[in-house]
């Protein structure tokens, strides 16, 4: 099982709604990440959790909010959001928390968000 | 300033001919290198990794790519293209001494594949 699994593939919400997105990955790995991208433009980080620790945090502004409940899942809680946070969230993981293996990523299919 | 940069927004390439996409990176000292290939609606898959040694790394699919230290470069190749080679491709780099887990991509690079 090598596989990185993000649900909802698609969402919509209201600038007023909560939502949330999920990631789970059976790997053992011991790094997760959130990336956020727009179209045409690379992915762009907002966390790194290392061994269920928030590590990294890009200046994301607070209405995103990752959780890290136990080493298989990465969820990232919406609220109030702006129509200029529409894009596709990507959920990767990574075998190492530390050293130069942080950058072989396992991504997600990507969670695409439309905020009306 | 440090950088990593794709020179090539957009490749056309025949099926059958060869292809090379540029990467060039702008650092103190030569970082880790990677790069990611996005298929259209999917999520971005490693291709290939550079740490050290030889400098021509062989991947997945067929793709290969060579670290030469004087340029600065760190480009990616592949003889013969398919059909399923379209898609965005970017290079990453991870530097060596920064804490943390940072991947640092590349503006990306489309590739066209004409029949």
């Amino acid at each position: 099982d090598t596989e990185v699994t993000q649900t909802p593939k698609h969402l919509v919400m209201g600038m007023t709604n909560k939502k949330s997105l999920k990631c789970e990955q059976h790997m053992g790995h011991r790094a997760m990440y959130w990336y956020k991208q727009k179209a045409k433009k690379p992915p762009e980080l907002m966390f790194v959790y290392s061994y269920e620790k928030l590590s990294i945090n890009e200046s994301v502004p607070s209405r995103f909010s990752p959780e890290c409940p136990n080493s298989s899942l990465l969820n990232l809680h919406l609220h109030a959001l702006q129509p200029e946070d529409s894009a596709l969230y990507l959920c990767a993981s990574s075998p190492h928390a530390q050293g130069p293996y942080t950058g072989e990523l396992f991504f997600g299919e990507g969670s695409r968000l439309t905020v009306l | 300033a440090q950088s990593v940069t794709q020179p090539d927004i957009h490749i056309t390439v025949s099926e059958g001919a060869s292809l090379e996409l540029r990467c060039n990176y702008s650092y103190g000292a030569t970082p880790y290198l990677f790069w990611y290939v996005q298929s259209p609606g999917q999520g971005l898959q490693l291709l290939l990794k550079y740490f050290s040694g030889d400098t021509l790394v062989q991947g997945i699919k067929g793709f290969e790519a060579e670290f030469k230290r004087s340029q600065s470069s760190f480009n990616l190749r592949k003889p013969s293209v398919h059909w399923s080679d379209a898609a965005e491709y970017f290079c990453a780099v991870k530097l060596i001494k920064a804490a943390g887990n940072k991947l640092t991509f590349g503006g990306g690079t489309r590739v066209l594949v004409k029949p």
